[in-house]
């Protein structure tokens, strides 16, 4: 079945890059989006990848995919403290099926 | 254009009563999901709803069910409350079913605590 891993936990200061990190196991998705969740809020769309695609680029955000080795990456340029959230993978099965979620990586900003 | 809306925001129910938790898709998206959001267990998927249609179910007790009206507007309940329903339940929109360039968008959520 369709699986999708985060690490739990990231540190960075302010100004760095963020490199949030994710792998999915179901060969078929079509589509990879990543969400973030602030405190006491729903999950907010920031972007998402069509499978054929290397790479995706955003204002500060870049997403980058490596198909092969079903990884995706979240990188965020100049980390600002209003960045500090959880940030969400999740991935589109080909054919219609349910989207499947990481766990979540919880991004902590120190200034 | 209005995003999605979830009621109650807050809700304290007591173990063995039932509720009721409302969502308002966003105005022509017909496809609504539901989760259940813990410390433990991230998001899990609860069921989604299409033309007033269950069309996927999560793995949860028969206690959780669900309806969508003709309008998109979707419930969920859940009977005889368990003190391990204690949750953040969140509501998610889209067009339809399948559309993967055309992704969820969520509701604020309904924070279930059971006493």
């Amino acid at each position: 079945g369709e699986d999708v891993e985060q690490s739990l936990f990231l540190s960075v200061r302010e100004g760095d890059s963020s490199v949030i990190n994710c792998t999915y196991t179901d060969s078929s998705s079509t589509y990879l989006y990543w969400y973030k969740q602030e405190p006491g809020a729903g999950l907010q769309l920031l972007t998402y990848i069509f499978s054929n695609m290397d790479m995706k680029q955003d204002q500060r955000l870049t997403v980058l995919l490596n198909k092969k080795d079903k990884h995706l990456s979240l990188r965020i340029a100049d980390t600002q403290t209003g960045d500090s959230a959880i940030y969400f993978c999740a991935e589109v099965p080909g054919g219609y099926q349910k989207v499947t979620f990481g766990i979540g990586t919880k991004l902590q900003v120190i200034p | 254009k209005a995003g999605v809306t979830q009621t109650p925001r807050y809700l304290i129910k007591t173990r063995g009563q039932q509720v009721t938790l409302s969502c308002s898709p966003i105005s022509g998206h017909r496809s609504v999901s539901w989760y259940q959001q813990t410390p433990g267990q991230g998001l899990q998927f609860l069921f989604e709803y299409f033309s007033e249609t269950q069309r996927n179910k999560g793995n949860f007790p028969g206690r959780f069910s669900g309806r969508q009206f003709s309008n998109s507007r979707s419930e969920m309940n859940v009977s005889t409350l368990e003190l391990g329903d204690s949750a953040l339940y969140l509501c998610a929109s889209s067009l339809g079913p399948g559309q993967g360039n055309q992704p969820q968008h969520f509701g604020d959520g309904t924070r279930l605590s059971i006493l």
